[in-house]
């Protein structure tokens, strides 16, 4: 396994276009979380997965956003209707259920709306 | 709501030498576990030192430690004999224990080590 892998690295849209995001989590993770970071600041939680329950929603992912976890594997996250406020950093990671568990992350997919 | 806070933009510090990054949080959670995560150029977030709440002795990992005032809400970050490879954003986060896994991040600091 070579860790958590995002596809693709990076995206340009124009505004208004819908875009997807893929996230392939380690094989044995059984949680997958999504953050959006923007130039110069941390990380924001967007939501999160155990399995292919969607267990928490943040409030910054309106409903243009909408994410995937079909079968518990990879995740899509999915953008309606892009705003030029939509551009950041899309990062995925994944752990196990266990606090002896740490979250490993991805590079990333970094979206540019123009 | 839990809120982190990193007040150091940038840090600088010469190769061999100690530099020590701040940051603290509050919530009302007695639960909970820290962190600090290392994002070098490459944008890959890495895991660098935990610390969980309950524990009154401070986390180290090699040249990495912590000094964790519970108290204070405080959680500092200390890179010891500092590489060129540890020039990076720093993130200090923070994450409930009923919630294990959803992290709530400060706004990093940026660490540039010189020769």
């Amino acid at each position: 396994d070579t860790g958590v892998s995002q596809n693709p690295r990076h995206k340009i849209t124009k505004r208004g276009q819908n875009v997807t995001f893929r996230c392939d989590p380690i094989s044995e993770h059984n949680r997958l979380y999504w953050y959006r970071q923007t130039l110069g600041q941390g990380p924001e939680f967007l939501t999160y997965f155990q399995n292919e329950a969607q267990l928490e929603k943040s409030r910054l992912l309106s409903d243009r956003f909408s994410a995937e976890r079909p079968k518990g594997s990879f995740s899509t996250l999915e953008i309606q209707r892009t705003e030029q406020g939509d551009s950041a950093m899309y990062l995925c990671a994944s752990s196990g259920d266990s606090r002896n568990t740490e979250a490993f992350f991805g590079q990333g997919t970094r979206l540019t709306v123009v | 709501a839990q809120t982190v806070t990193q007040s150091q933009p940038e840090m600088s510090v010469q190769e061999a030498e100690t530099v020590t990054l701040s940051c603290t949080y509050d919530t009302s959670e007695n639960n909970y576990y820290l962190f600090w995560y290392k994002q070098p150029p490459s944008r890959q977030m890495i895991l660098v030192i935990r610390q969980e709440a309950y524990k009154q002795q401070n986390a180290t990992e090699n040249r990495f430690s912590v000094n964790f005032q519970k108290a204070a809400k405080s959680f500092s970050l200390k890179i010891s004999d500092s590489q060129l490879g540890d020039t990076a954003m720093y993130f200090c986060a923070f994450t409930k224990t009923d919630s294990w896994g959803k992290l709530q991040f400060g706004a990093g600091t940026q660490v540039v080590v010189t020769p």
